[in-house]
């Protein structure tokens, strides 16, 4: 099984700053690789896919880049709807798995 | 758009058999793949397993033995069936479904399944 190892933990900015997340994959998933957002008491919703598409309706603001096992999504400038769960997943080989998630928080 | 709604008891008693639904509206169920991904409180995510608009299954290793997907074409909608459950299974269980990406954009709302007697 692959594992997906994100980073920081938690990250805390204010709106307005740039927001830079990590996902390490524990063996190369090519470009497999999905960015969720999550909210509370909300489903994930699908930011990036591929490593970089960003997928139908998402802004401009979220990008992804990084294949084989280090990837990274920006949010470029913090909107304050943004401040929520970001979670990677990757679809490799199965089983599917997706990494601990990134909270971003408002400091 | 395609909309999926989750469905079944919300508390399960443990060693007991889970079973929920996942009813597709806007799409048909005879493509694409379907997939269940739980949630425990405050936890990550997990997926499940997956079953094709043609029956093939593919499960987490983790749950195998314990873990049923099925689908109905007639009612649009596929199932979920986790036997001999305990307190490690209580989760937000989610049904979900690709889009043209391949990946799972769409999603239910979720519902919150607790294992206790």
């Amino acid at each position: 099984e692959i594992v997906l190892t994100q980073s920081p933990a938690t990250l805390s900015l204010s709106p307005g700053e740039r927001a830079t997340l990590s996902c390490r994959a524990s063996q190369s998933v090519r470009d497999y690789l999905a960015w969720y957002q999550q909210k509370p008491g909300q489903a994930p919703r699908l930011l990036i896919y591929n490593g970089i598409s960003r997928a139908t309706g998402i802004p401009a603001r979220f990008s992804g880049s990084g294949s084989g096992t280090d990837f990274t999504l920006t949010i470029s400038s913090l909107d304050p709807e943004d401040f929520a769960v970001y979670y990677c997943q990757h679809r490799s080989n199965w089983p599917f798995t997706f990494g601990g998630g990134t909270k971003v928080e408002i400091k | 758009q395609v909309q999926l709604q989750e469905s079944g008891p919300g508390l399960v008693k443990p060693s007991e058999t889970l079973s929920l639904t996942c009813t597709v509206s806007g799409g048909s169920i005879s493509s694409s793949f379907w997939s269940w991904i739980r949630q425990p409180p405050g936890k990550g995510l997990e997926w499940l397993g997956y079953i094709s608009y043609s029956g093939s299954t593919n499960y987490n290793p983790s749950l195998k033995s314990r873990l049923t997907i099925s689908v109905d074409t007639s009612r649009n909608h596929f199932s979920l069936r986790l036997s001999s459950v305990t307190a490690a299974d209580t989760a937000v269980y989610y049904c979900a479904t690709y889009d043209h990406s391949n990946y799972l954009a769409y999603w239910g709302q979720g519902t919150l399944v607790t294992v206790s007697s």
